[in-house]
């Protein structure tokens, strides 16, 4: 297992087009995150699953935004009718569960571009 | 709610130079504290972390010391290299929340010439 897999790793598209992106978690981690990274500012926090749960969801995630972990395993993350600002690098990441006191693994961010 | 302010930057020091990047952080709880690095167009990889007061943390000649009576978390290494350049973020994780969720600061860019 290599990490913390994310796809794709940038993605340009029109202002009112959907994206998907996908993130693959190291396999025995339970839980899974997304941030979203704007120029020059700190993550910020989208959503996790603790398996194939969503339990919570920041207030950032407007209804356009939707994340899926179907099978307690990858997850997806939909932008639907995209605005310029949602251009940023969303950053998915996973931990093993409780014990995430030490810290989680990145992936390397699927950078977005709205034009 | 929680928050953490880390120094602005960018921070340019010559090699071998001594580095302190400096974080505070506003928690209700009792937080684990962390510092990530970010290279160009890369992730955030977890560079050292402090899960209470006076804890040291330290990894790759960096160290950071739990400081529950000022608030503060400070990076410091005694000699940086120029492989050192890359963004830092300070972080917390309030462990009230069963989320673990990480609250980051606005990250502050170092470049180390040679």
């Amino acid at each position: 297992d290599t990490g913390v897999s994310q796809d794709p790793r940038h993605k340009i598209t029109k202002r009112g087009q959907n994206v998907t992106f996908r993130c693959d978690p190291i396999s025995e981690h339970n839980r899974l995150y997304w941030y979203r990274q704007t120029l020059g500012q700190g993550p910020e926090f989208l959503t996790y699953f603790q398996n194939e749960a969503q339990l919570e969801k920041s207030r950032l995630l407007s209804d356009r935004f939707s994340a899926e972990r179907p099978k307690g395993s990858f997850s997806t993350l939909e932008i639907q009718r995209t605005e310029q600002g949602d251009s940023a690098m969303y950053l998915c990441a996973s931990s093993p569960g409780k014990k995430t006191n030490y810290g989680y693994t990145f992936g390397s961010g699927t950078r977005l571009t709205v034009v | 709610g929680n928050s953490v302010t880390q120094m602005e930057g960018p921070v340019t020091l010559s090699e071998e130079a001594f580095l302190t990047i400096n974080c505070t952080y506003t928690a209700t709880g009792y937080p684990s504290l962390f510092w990530y690095v970010q290279y160009p167009g890369e992730g955030l990889q977890l560079l050292l972390k402090a899960t209470k007061a006076d804890d040291k943390g330290s990894n790759k000649g960096f160290e950071a010391t739990y400081r529950k009576e000022t608030t503060s978390f400070h990076l410091e290494k005694g000699s940086v290299q120029v492989s050192d350049s890359a963004v830092y973020f300070c972080a917390l994780s309030d462990r009230r929340n069963a989320g673990n969720m990480l609250t980051f600061g606005g990250g502050t860019r170092l470049m180390v010439k040679p």
